[in-house]
C-alpha cells in the first residue's frame, strides 16, 4: 500500500530537548516536504527537498533542520525545541514538486 | 512573495444544500490542486487542474480554474455530512520555485 509513514503520531517534551520526527515513502517519490498546521494559519512549509542530498528552506524554516540521505527517508529535527513549535506537523512526498501529494498522518507535538 | 487566499475561512450549512469555495492568488499559477483534511485527519489530494477555464467533476464536486489561471474554486452540491472537513486549495506560480502555497483553508460543517 502506498503511504508515507510519520512517527512518532504523538509528543510531548520540554524545551531544549532534541527531537526527531520520523519521516518514511514507499513510493519512490523524488520530493519531499515538511508542514506546520496551526490553526487559523492553515499549512505552512517548513522544508522541502527536491532529491536525495537536495534540500532547501520554506516558509518558515527556523527552528528545524532537515536530512535527506536515502531517497525514502526525510526526517525532520528539532535542535532545541521552544513552546511556540507546539504544532501539528506534516510530512508529504510527490513524484515532482508540483504533482499530488501524499500526507503522512501527521505529528501532534507539543513543547513545555 | 506568492500569497494564496481562500474564503470563507468557516462555512455552516444545512445538510442538502450547497457550498462553495474560492481561492485567489497573487500571482498566475501554473495549476491548482484542491485537498480534503477530515477532522483529526491527513489532507488528501482531491484533484489538479492545470488549464485556463478548466472544469472538472467528481461526483458532487465541481471545481473551476479561472480563466486568467488566478483564482479557483469548488463547489459542492446537496451537501453530505460525509462532506465535513476543511479543504484546502493549494497551487504554485511555475516561476522557478518549488514549493506549492496552500491557502488557509475552508472549514465545512454539515448540519443534519
Amino acid at each position: 500500500e502506498a503511504q508515507v509513514t510519520q512517527n512518532p503520531r504523538y509528543l510531548i517534551t520540554v524545551t531544549g530537548k532534541k527531537l526527531t520526527v520520523t519521516c518514511s515513502q514507499n513510493m519512490n517519490h523524488e520530493y519531499m516536504s515538511w508542514y506546520r498546521q496551526d490553526p487559523g494559519l492553515g499549512l505552512r512549509q517548513i522544508y522541502y527537498s527536491m532529491n536525495v542530498e537536495v534540500t532547501d528552506k520554506g516558509d518558515v524554516p527556523e527552528g528545524y533542520k532537515v536530512s535527506r540521505k536515502e531517497k525514502r527517508n526525510f526526517p525532520l529535527i528539532l535542535e532545541s525545541p521552544s513552546p511556540n513549535q507546539t504544532s501539528l506537523y506534516f510530512c508529504a512526498s510527490s513524484l515532482a514538486w508540483n504533482t499530488e501529494a501524499f500526507f503522512g498522518q501527521g505529528t501532534r507535538l507539543t513543547v513545555v | 512573495g506568492q500569497q494564496v487566499m481562500q474564503i470563507p475561512q468557516y462555512q455552516h450549512v444545512q445538510e442538502g444544500e450547497d457550498f462553495t469555495t474560492y481561492c485567489n492568488s497573487s500571482t498566475t499559477l501554473s495549476n491548482i490542486q484542491w485537498y480534503k483534511q477530515r477532522p483529526g485527519g491527513h489532507p488528501v489530494f482531491l484533484i489538479q487542474l492545470v488549464k485556463s477555464g478548466e472544469v472538472k467533476k467528481q461526483k458532487r464536486l465541481t471545481f473551476q480554474f479561472g480563466e486568467a489561471k488566478k483564482n479557483s474554486s469548488l463547489h459542492i452540491t446537496a451537501t453530505q455530512t460525509t462532506d465535513v472537513g476543511t479543504y484546502f486549495c493549494a497551487g504554485d506560480s511555475g516561476a522557478g520555485s518549488y514549493q506549492l502555497t496552500f491557502g488557509k483553508g475552508t472549514k465545512l460543517s454539515v448540519i443534519p
